[in-house]
C-alpha cells in the first residue's frame, strides 16, 4: 500500500515571500500521479498542481511549482509571492496510475497548515 | 467553469437513523468517489463508482455503507445505521474517462453530525 508523508505540521511564511511545503511518498509502482490539494477555512478541496511521474519536467501554475524527485519519492510544492489568499491546509496526494481504466482513490497526507503573516 | 456540488452542506442526525448524501458531479465525467475526513485528520477514500458499479472500495466502506446513482446527474452515499464515529466531513469527487480520468475534482463537502 502507498503512503505519504508530509512532515510539516505547520509552516508560516511572511506575505509576498516563498515557502516550500515537503511531501514524500512510499510506492512500489513506477507510474502514478501527484497532487497538491488546497483545504482553505470553508473546507472545499481545490485542486492546486499534479505531476505525472513519467515526466521529468516539474509541473508549473503560475505561482505554484512543484520540485518532484522521483528516486528519492520527494514531491514538494514551492508558493513564491505567497498572498493572504493562500493561508490553507495544503495536502500532499498520490494516485496510481490506471493503464486499464479503473478508478483509484486518493491516497492523502496528514497535511500541512500554512499560515501567511502580513 | 462546471463544478461538483453537494447537499446537504450540513446534516445533523441522532444515532441509528439513516442518512443519505448527495452529490452531482461535472456533467460529461464519468468517475465518481467518495471520501471522508474526520474532524483534524486526513482524508480518506471511501469508494469509486464508475459504470453503475463499485470500482474500488476501502476497508472504511463497511455494510453500512452504499452508494448508488439514482438516475443520470446523481450520485449518493447512504449510512444506513449512523455510529457517532461517522461524523465527519464527507466529500465527492468525480474525473473524466480516458485520458484524463487522473485528476480527481471535489465537492464542497457535506458535515455530518452524528449525536
Amino acid at each position: 500500500a502507498q503512503t505519504v508523508t508530509q512532515s510539516q505540521p505547520e509552516m508560516s511564511v511572511q506575505e509576498a515571500e516563498t515557502v516550500t511545503l515537503s511531501c514524500t511518498y512510499d510506492t512500489s509502482e513506477s507510474d502514478y500521479y501527484l497532487f497538491w490539494y488546497k483545504q482553505p477555512p470553508s473546507r472545499q478541496m481545490i485542486l492546486v498542481i499534479r505531476q505525472e511521474a513519467y515526466k521529468q519536467q516539474n509541473a508549473t501554475e503560475n505561482r505554484f511549482s512543484v520540485n518532484f524527485q522521483k528516486a528519492a519519492k520527494s514531491f514538494s510544492l514551492k508558493i513564491s509571492d505567497s498572498q493572504l489568499g493562500d493561508a490553507a491546509m495544503y495536502f500532499c496526494a498520490y494516485r496510481s496510475f490506471a493503464s486499464g481504466g479503473g478508478a483509484d482513490g486518493l491516497t492523502f497526507g496528514k497535511g500541512t497548515h500554512l499560515i501567511i503573516q502580513p | 467553469e462546471p463544478e461538483v456540488t453537494q447537499t446537504p452542506s450540513h446534516q445533523v442526525t441522532q444515532m441509528g437513523q439513516e442518512v443519505i448524501l448527495r452529490c452531482v458531479p461535472i456533467s460529461n465525467h464519468l468517475y465518481f468517489y467518495w471520501y471522508r475526513q474526520i474532524l483534524g485528520q486526513k482524508v480518506e477514500f471511501l469508494v469509486s463508482f464508475y459504470n453503475n458499479e463499485i470500482s474500488e472500495k476501502s476497508e472504511i466502506f463497511d455494510d453500512q455503507f452504499s452508494v448508488e446513482r439514482p438516475d443520470g446527474s446523481n450520485f449518493t452515499l447512504k449510512i444506513r445505521s449512523t455510529k457517532l464515529e461517522d461524523s465527519a466531513m464527507y466529500f465527492c469527487a468525480s474525473s473524466e474517462e480516458v485520458p484524463s480520468q487522473d485528476t480527481q475534482y471535489f465537492g464542497p463537502g457535506t458535515r455530518l453530525t452524528v449525536l
